[in-house]
């Protein structure tokens, strides 16, 4: 059974960088690709990026000039950087596995998630 | 970009009934690569269905999918306490390569 654990620090000011991690358990790290996905206060979801074990990554091209995910396959660890943050940044932030099922890509499980608050 | 539409925004029944829960996509999707997600309050979305109409590991038979092309729906067939959340449609395979519908709530009448 896999299980994600994130964490990483909540409150930042404007032109801060965030910057999560997330631990992968129970599980192939190897095998599955892994991304993140974040959720602004009351509001739906925005998926940020993916990355491999290997360090390949794709990003969302409304973020992508800011994002920068990393991984460390010797802890099963992957993280987010988020530069420049403005309080449009707010939201909940998520790992998750991404999983595809013939070819359909989809997220399974999801971390617990951790609120990012950007305020001066 | 794929746009999705989710209605209705609420939907409002009683245990029991049966949802109906509609996603829209702006153009016809990669394959069927569509999702299904649940979400209750404080939680992390739940995967329910993927590749438009396959349950995920674990997941109710009364929970369906179905659909292809720019319209999909989400079926639960006899609304159980713990079905009363949101739910998400997600689409993957158009730049960007993963979106997400804006959520119908289905909520206690």
């Amino acid at each position: 059974q896999v299980h994600l654990q994130q964490w990483g620090a909540g409150l930042l000011k404007p032109s801060e960088t965030l910057s999560l991690t997330c631990a992968v358990y129970g599980g192939s790290f190897s095998a599955y690709y892994w991304s993140w996905i974040r959720q602004p206060p009351g509001k739906g979801l925005e998926w940020i990026g993916e990355i491999t074990h290997s360090g390949s990554t794709k990003y969302n091209p409304s973020l992508k000039s800011r994002v920068i995910l990393s991984v460390d396959t010797s802890k099963s660890h992957f993280s987010l950087r988020l530069s420049s943050v403005t309080a449009a940044d707010t939201a909940v932030y998520y790992c998750a596995r991404s999983i595809y099922y013939n070819s359909s890509g989809s997220f399974d499980p999801w971390g617990q998630g951790t609120l990012v608050t950007v305020s001066s | 970009e794929i746009v999705l539409t989710q209605s209705p925004g609420t939907l409002s029944l009683s245990p029991g009934e049966r949802a109906t829960l509609s996603c829209r996509a702006s153009q016809s999707v990669t394959s069927n690569y569509l999702a299904w997600y649940q979400q209750k309050p404080g939680q992390a979305p739940r995967l329910l269905i993927y590749g438009a109409s396959s349950r995920a590991t674990g997941i109710p038979d009364r929970f369906s999918g179905s659909g292809s092309g720019t319209d999909f729906t989400l079926t639960i067939s006899r609304l159980e306490p713990e079905d009363f959340a949101v739910y998400y449609c997600q689409q993957y395979g158009s730049s960007p390569l993963f979106t997400f519908g804006p959520g119908t709530k289905v909520d206690i009448k």
